[in-house]
């Protein structure tokens, strides 16, 4: 099983701030990793998929980067609305496997 | 635009069989090439993958994962545009949210574009 490690585990931000989230694969993964943002009592959404690739409707001050084991999840500018816990989740083998999640506070 | 819907008993004893059904509206769960799924989220943790069906091919075969597949069945019924999760030998861990979800094939595994609201299934007696 690939194990996805996410740091840190909370990061306490202000508005406006630029944000910069991590996830780990035990193993390579090729670009086969997505990110997600879920909210209290929601469900999560897809964020990024592909390591890189914006989901449908999601705006450009989100962005992925990395391959093999090392990803990053960056928010240009936090708005308020993206106070949240985020996933990562590899695709690259079964079964599928989510990271811890990293909660975005308010500062 | 393509909606998820779970239902089910809320509330599920020790040692017997928790049944969801997730209903698709918007589209035909037959159409297309997807990997209907379930997902599970305990309260305050993270997100486990618990299986999924391929939409297209003749198999329809499901994949679990390893750490419940002993336990665990899913079926696609095309007739009623639903798709379903049976989970036998329940116990207080298996208290948890229950997504469905739609899978997005992507070099031969999946990510999730779609989720439902979730529901909560409580394991007790």
């Amino acid at each position: 099983e690939v194990v996805m490690t996410q740091s840190p585990a909370t990061l306490s931000v202000s508005p406006g701030e630029r944000v910069t989230l991590s996830c780990r694969a035990s193993q390579s993964l090729g670009g086969s990793f997505a990110w997600y943002q879920q909210k209290p009592g929601q469900a999560p959404r897809l964020l990024i998929y592909g390591a890189s690739t914006r989901a449908t409707g999601i705006p450009d001050r989100f962005s992925g980067s990395g391959s093999g084991t090392e990803f990053t999840l960056t928010i240009s500018s936090l708005q308020s609305e993206d106070f949240a816990v985020y996933y990562c989740q590899q695709y690259n083998n079964r079964p599928l496997t989510f990271g811890g999640g990293t909660k975005v506070e308010i500062k | 635009q393509v909606h998820l819907q779970e239902s089910g008993p809320g509330l599920v004893k020790p040692s017997q069989t928790l049944s969801l059904t997730c209903t698709v509206s918007g589209a035909s769960i037959s159409s297309g090439a997807y990997y209907w799924s379930w997902i599970r989220q305990p309260a305050g943790k993270g997100l486990e993958w618990i299986a999924s069906v391929y939409s297209a091919g003749s198999s329809g075969s499901a994949k679990y994962s390893p750490s419940l597949e002993s336990r665990v069945s899913m079926s696609l019924d095309t007739s009623t545009n639903q798709f379903s999760l049976k989970l036998n030998s329940v116990t207080a861990a298996d208290t948890a949210v229950f997504y469905c979800a739609r899978g997005i094939p992507a070099g031969g595994y999946w990510f999730f574009d779609l989720w439902g609201r979730g529901t909560l299934v409580t394991v007790s007696s």
